[in-house]
């Protein structure tokens, strides 16, 4: 079955430094999403991307971070100078976009654990 | 006011028993409902997905919607050890857009 794959699967940094998590998106789908889990809280949308360009962005998708499909597999998430508090689990996720009522089955991988010290 | 709310459990039900999870949410303009399956640090896991009021059915999955209630329901019937997981309701009124539950967590004992 196919699937979207994550890496690194645990990035330890620490705080003010660049973190790139990337993404490999099921290969025929079009429409990208990052989504963060803070341990013992929600899962929360922060962005999403099609055409290579946002759609959409949350209050947390602030300027530090940053979105980006450098070729044709990859969908990748900057922060540019991280603080403690993104701290979190990062889940990429992809959607086929086959019609509106599709629209919202998105599959999520196993995500990326990011610990800033 | 929170626009999901699911209550966090833990829920402990024998297995065997029906697993009954529930969501409330505030705004009518959600039109679409779905329920995610998470294990221990793994992403969410799509179960079941539903754009209308009413009933559907999976295997031992049954999804309920009741948009005039603003209340969604998973039901697992026959549980088994492997179902114990957290699962999370998601709602959404745009593309990819999805407000989650706080999830609830079900252990499932043998």
């Amino acid at each position: 079955e196919p699937e979207v794959t994550q890496t690194p699967s645990h990035q330890v940094t620490q705080m003010g430094q660049e973190v790139i998590l990337r993404c490999v998106p099921i290969s025929n789908h079009l429409y990208f999403y990052w989504y963060r889990q803070i341990l013992g809280q929600k899962v929360e949308f922060l962005v999403s991307f099609y055409n290579n360009e946002i759609s959409e962005k949350s209050e947390i998708f602030d300027d530090q971070f940053s979105v980006e499909r450098p070729d044709g597999s990859n969908f990748t998430l900057k922060i540019r100078s991280t603080k403690l508090e993104d701290s979190a689990m990062y889940f990429c996720a992809s959607n086929a976009g086959q019609g509106r009522s599709g629209a919202n089955v998105l599959t999520f991988g196993a995500g990326s654990r990011l610990t800033v010290l | 006011q929170k626009e999901v709310e699911q209550d966090p459990g833990p829920l402990s039900v024998p297995e065997g028993a029906i697993v009954s999870l529930n969501c409330t949410y505030s705004n009518s303009a959600f039109q679409y409902f779905m329920w995610y399956r998470q294990y221990s640090r793994k992403g969410p896991e799509l179960l079941m997905y539903t754009y209308s009021s009413g009933n559907k059915e999976d295997g031992r999955f049954t999804a309920q919607v009741d948009k005039s209630s603003k209340y969604i329901s998973l039901f697992i019937r026959d549980s088994q050890p492997s179902d114990s997981a957290t699962y999370l309701c998601a709602i959404s009124d745009s593309w990819g857009k999805l407000q989650f539950g706080a999830g609830t967590q079900v252990v499932v004992t043998p």
